[in-house]
């Protein structure tokens, strides 16, 4: 149960686009189309913003999109806007009633 | 409205023992599996357990396996922790979180603070 790989740290100007891995294993992510990522504010709960790999929660804007290949997971942030300043994290189910996430990312606009 | 209300945190001294609950409403609780989670101050996440709607699955992080026990009450709507033989790196905001079908989770808590120190 190691935790899936992220970038600590990522930034971009507003209106850039990003991409944040998350790498994990053959046991994990290259196993399950079952990714997920999560953002979280400052002192606040994360809230879901993909799910499946790919799919948006009604809600979330679609300047977030995600992608996998392999065992490396990705989200992309596209037209970074300054609210997007939070930190994300992703995570995969692992079988066995098991689930890892990945170690964040803190995305600066700058 | 999905809530998630979490409860039993506190200050508790290493090795020993604490309770954690989570009243859950807005949702109907025994179709869904529930989680916890936990992150240190300022750290990353880090799912802790599972337990599926009937409890017959169940899963542990490797950090808390034979040493925390997760358990619900379908009736009361209400998902538990407890956690034995504490340690300081289980100092960690928890949070109770709902899971879905396809492995991913939409509703959180706010969290309840785990204090481990003597």
């Amino acid at each position: 149960q190691s935790a899936l790989t992220q970038p600590a740290s990522m930034s971009g100007s507003p209106g850039q686009s990003i991409s944040i891995s998350c790498t994990g294993t053959t046991s994990d992510v290259g196993s399950y189309n079952l990714v997920s990522w999560y953002q979280q504010f400052p002192g606040k709960a994360p809230k879901l913003i993909i799910y499946d790999v790919s799919k948006r929660p009604s809600g979330v804007s679609n300047h977030f999109s995600g992608s996998k290949s392999g065992n490396t997971a990705s989200l992309t942030i596209s037209g970074l806007q300054a609210e997007d300043e939070a930190d994300y994290y992703c995570c995969s189910y692992a079988g066995s009633s098991i689930y890892v996430f990945g170690t964040g990312t803190k995305v600066t606009v700058l | 409205e999905v809530q998630l209300v979490e409860s039993g945190g506190g200050l508790v001294q290493p090795g020993r023992s604490l309770r954690l609950s989570c009243a859950a409403s807005g949702f109907t609780f025994d179709d869904y599996v529930m989680h916890w989670v936990r992150q240190v101050p300022g750290k990353g996440l880090e799912w802790v357990s599972g337990i599926s709607w009937n409890s017959l699955a169940i899963g542990y992080a490797d950090s808390v396996k034979g040493r925390f026990t997760i358990s619900r009450d379908n009736a009361k709507n209400s998902l538990y922790l407890q956690m034995n033989s504490l340690r300081p790196e289980d100092t960690a905001f928890y949070y109770c979180v709902k899971g879905t079908v396809t492995k991913y989770f939409d509703y959180w808590g706010q969290g309840s603070l785990v204090s481990v120190s003597s």
